[in-house]
């Protein structure tokens, strides 16, 4: 156990539809990093929340979109959902400061879209 | 973040070392190494980081040359379960995102 928990852990939906993923980050880290990881593709990073407040924003769709709540969980809403969005998403957690192994991942969540 | 530049795939023995190289020869003095690695659909895990110095610890040991443009990641006895796609990154450890490139997928056979 990462002490990063991902809900659910895996998620079959249809096109069109939306579905909210869920981060609990490690206790104590104040920033939540979502990635996405096509098949066979790469990491890549959608968007980072500090505190509740974004932070970055990477290669993030319109139809997707994130918050941090008061109790430092995250939720990742997608929305209009396309086959190609099947992927794994995974959730990422760091303390504020470090020369860190303070980046956490979760176990991630498998979203397929049929 | 400087760019790094990995073999995209190695086998090893398992009992061996493995050694996965990996080249960064635009680092900036403040960036350190990291490696990660991703075991089959799992999220990354910390391997071990270093600026400058050797650097040991229980999975690994890091071995970053003295001009620091290439560094060595040693998997002193790699089992079946090393198996996994092994990222090199260099960045300011600042609490920003990581980025990963495309790794190494390393292979232990038996």
């Amino acid at each position: 156990d990462s002490g990063v928990t991902q809900t659910p852990k895996h998620l079959i939906t249809a096109t069109g539809q939306r579905v909210t993923l869920r981060c609990s980050p490690r206790s104590g880290d104040l920033s939540v990093y979502w990635y996405q990881q096509s098949l066979d593709q790469g990491l890549q990073f959608l968007i980072q929340y500090y505190n509740g407040e974004e932070r970055a924003k990477g290669n993030i769709l319109e139809r997707f979109s994130a918050q941090q709540f008061p109790d430092l969980h995250s939720e990742l809403n997608l929305s209009s959902l396309e086959l190609g969005d099947s992927a794994l998403y995974f959730c990422a957690s760091s303390a504020e400061t470090g020369t860190e192994y303070g980046y956490t991942f979760g176990s991630g969540t498998r979203l397929t879209v049929v | 973040d400087a760019k790094t530049t990995q073999p995209p795939s190695m086998d090893c023995a398992e009992g061996r070392a493995a050694n996965l190289p990996c080249n960064h020869s635009t680092i900036s003095g403040n960036e350190y190494v990291y490696w990660y690695r991703q075991i089959h659909s799992q999220g990354p895990q910390y391997i071990i980081h270093g600026l400058k110095n050797n650097e040991t610890n229980e999975m690994a040991s890091l071995i970053i040359t003295e001009d620091r443009k290439s560094s060595t990641l040693i998997l002193p006895h790699a089992t079946l379960r090393d198996t996994a796609v092994y990222y090199c990154i260099v960045r300011v450890p600042i609490n920003e995102k990581l980025t990963f490139g495309t790794g190494t997928r390393l292979t232990i056979i038996p």
